[in-house]
Order: C-alpha cells, then sequence, then structure tokens
C-alpha cells in the first residue's frame, strides 16, 4: 500500500541512451512532481502536474520531458542521457495545487540513475 | 525567492529534546513555515508546518516566532531514528509556490 511508488529503483545506463522512470501514487492527489538530487544533496524541483496539466517548469534541458497520461501517474522520460544526469530523482504528490502555503508534499522513495 | 537559514549540522543524545532553529527573517505574510526530513537512502518526508501560531503533531512541535522571522522545530526526545537531515521551508506566494530545499540541518544522534 506505497503511497507513492517510483520504478526502477536503480538504473545505470550508457551515456545517449534514452531512459524512463515512472511514478504513480494512489493517495488520490491532484498535483505530482519530479525532484532532482544531485551528488551534492541538493533538491531541486523539476517539473509539476495538476490534473494532467503542466504547471511548474524549471529550467530544464528540454531532453527531460514529463508525461503524465492521468493524475495518479506522472511518467519521466529522458533523452540522450549524459554523464550529468545521474542523480537520484524523486517523485512526489499532493493534494493541493502548488501555489497553496499549506500544500504538504508526500515523496516516493526514490529513483537512483546512473549514467556510465 | 525567500530564503531560510539553518545550522549545517547538529548533535543531540538519545531520548534528550532537540530545538532545531530556523531563521526567515525575508518571510512574507502568506508563507507557510514547513519542515521536512530525509533519513538515509530516503525520500523527503513532511514533519510539520504552521503560518502564526505553535504547532504540535504526533513527530514534532513547531515554535514561531511572533515577529515570524525565526522558528524553532523540537524534537521531544530523540531516537537514533530521527537522525537525518531537517530542512526548514518557507512554501508560499514568495516562493512562487514551490517547495525550494535549502542545505538543512544534519542532525546526528548519539546513544
Amino acid at each position: 500500500d506505497t503511497a507513492v511508488s517510483q520504478t526502477p529503483k536503480y538504473l545505470v545506463t550508457q551515456m545517449g541512451n534514452d531512459k524512463s522512470i515512472k511514478c504513480e501514487q494512489n493517495l488520490g492527489h491532484d498535483t505530482m512532481y519530479w525532484y532532482k538530487q544531485d551528488s551534492k544533496k541538493f533538491l531541486k524541483i523539476m517539473f509539476s502536474y495538476n490534473n494532467k496539466e503542466l504547471i511548474i517548469n524549471e529550467t530544464v534541458p528540454n531532453r527531460f520531458s514529463p508525461k503524465s497520461p492521468d493524475k495518479a501517474h506522472l511518467n519521466l522520460h529522458i533523452n540522450s542521457l549524459e554523464l550529468g544526469d545521474s542523480a537520484v530523482y524523486f517523485c512526489a504528490s499532493s493534494r493541493r495545487t502548488s501555489s497553496s502555503g499549506a500544500n504538504v508534499l508526500t515523496f516516493g522513495a526514490g529513483s537512483r540513475l546512473t549514467v556510465l | 525567492d525567500a530564503k531560510t537559514t539553518q545550522p549545517n549540522s547538529m548533535e543531540s543524545n538519545e531520548e534528550e529534546p532537540v530545538h532545531l532553529p530556523c531563521n526567515h527573517s525575508t518571510i512574507s505574510g502568506t508563507d507557510y513555515i514547513h519542515w521536512y526530513r530525509q533519513l538515509p537512502s530516503q525520500g523527503p518526508e513532511y514533519v510539520i508546518h504552521g503560518l502564526t501560531s505553535n504547532v504540535n503533531n504526533r513527530m514534532a512541535s513547531l515554535a514561531i516566532a511572533e515577529d515570524r522571522k525565526s522558528s524553532t522545530l523540537i524534537l521531544h526526545r530523540a531516537t537514533l531514528r530521527d537522525a537525518a537531515v531537517y530542512y526548514c521551508i518557507l512554501f508560499g506566494s514568495s516562493n512562487t509556490g514551490k517547495l525550494i530545499f535549502g542545505q538543512g540541518t544534519t542532525l546526528q544522534v548519539k546513544p
């Protein structure tokens, strides 16, 4: 009964490959997010979707493309992987839209991507 | 974006209270003060949040200064499982609705 689940947990791949990370939440939340945590442990927001609509799009290379088939799923597809894409990617969800200060996020366990 | 300032690290003894400080002098009137923590090899976990009044829940207490320019997260009895990075975050209009994580405070709990 995991609230926010991500697959795969670990992903090792070669430079230039295309890969996807999937995220699903069973909390009935309307808003979902992708965060990236680099080797220095800084967490940065990448994208946010509300009811399948993109509402936050940070300065992220266009090789990263989020896709939300429904409000319970937010997948992250990465084209032409580079060494610098190695990081832990966290999916999160919340009941309210991101503009509400009372918003509480629930995070997944993370997907560690290693690009060789 | 409104910023928070936290000590890089703190130590505590097991079963003693821990007070984690946070300064946020540029907080705006609509910003909520949130605390999250990240245990080793896990995703961030919500701890508590408040706007003006002190808040209590089963995990911790949040004490907010009257001028709202600082706050303190209180763990009443630290356990070894509370060793984590604790993030104090302002969430609201001053951060354009984004939960922006800073460096946080790494809490070590000694047995």
